[in-house]
């Protein structure tokens, strides 16, 4: 059973262009998490997601940021006129189901705005 | 707001010492987690405490949950140089409605020959 899967695992971007992560979650989990890691830190909740709907954004930034996780295909974090302040490391977990005894995290997405 | 501290926050210790890291949680939760990090790599999880009282133990990393006092320790016992890593823990509250984790700010830990 694959695990969870991010894509693509470094990303480097230039100051105002797009960057779109991608996460597939485990098989059979409909429930998927994005955090952030800034260097040296921990990590932060940004987004919960089940299939179609956005749970909780509580820890969205209110621009620039949007995900999204449709009823085909991964989940997508997308971050418009990247600034370097958004150089950190995208952490994507997913969960069987609400309450869910553990969320499994996939590899990261290292990004790298220069 | 729910939040999470652990103290130290780096830690360098030698071999075969023992010591421990500690985790406050600032408002009752439902679960709490301790997970290893090495550089560059993901999260691995280590323990899941669901209860008072509880304490689990896998080789030389044993978990405690005091939810009274609102405190996990990760007490490491005969250090190796394989344990060297940031350790962190993390709360979650699905029973208020919380599924999103709170982490605390990460240990990193160091162990010298």
């Amino acid at each position: 059973n694959a695990g969870v899967m991010q894509n693509p695992r470094h990303l480097v971007r230039r100051r105002g262009q797009e960057a779109r992560l991608r996460c597939s979650p485990m098989k059979g989990h409909s429930h998927v998490y994005w955090y952030r890691q800034l260097p040296e830190e921990g990590l932060k909740f940004m987004v919960y997601l089940q299939k179609e709907n956005i749970i909780d954004e509580s820890g969205m930034p209110k621009e620039r940021f949007s995900a999204e996780f449709p009823k085909e295909g991964p989940s997508i974090l997308r971050i418009q006129q990247v600034v370097r302040g958004d150089s950190a490391a995208y952490f994507c977990a997913s969960s069987q189901h609400s309450g869910a005894y553990e969320q499994y995290f996939g590899p990261g997405t290292r990004l790298t705005v220069t | 707001e729910l939040k999470v501290e652990q103290n130290p926050l780096f830690l360098s210790m030698q071999e075969g010492k023992n010591y421990t890291i500690y985790c406050n949680y600032s408002t009752t939760s439902d679960r709490l987690y301790w997970y290893r990090q090495d550089p560059g790599k993901s999260l691995e999880s280590l323990f899941v405490l669901l209860s008072n009282g509880a304490v689990k133990q896998e080789g030389r990393l044993m978990a405690s949950l005091d939810t009274k006092a609102r405190l996990s320790t990760l007490h490491i016992t005969a250090a190796v140089h394989d344990l060297s890593a940031t350790y962190f823990c993390a709360v979650d509250n699905p029973s208020q409605g919380a599924q999103k984790l709170v982490f605390g700010q990460g240990t990193r830990l160091t162990i010298n020959p």
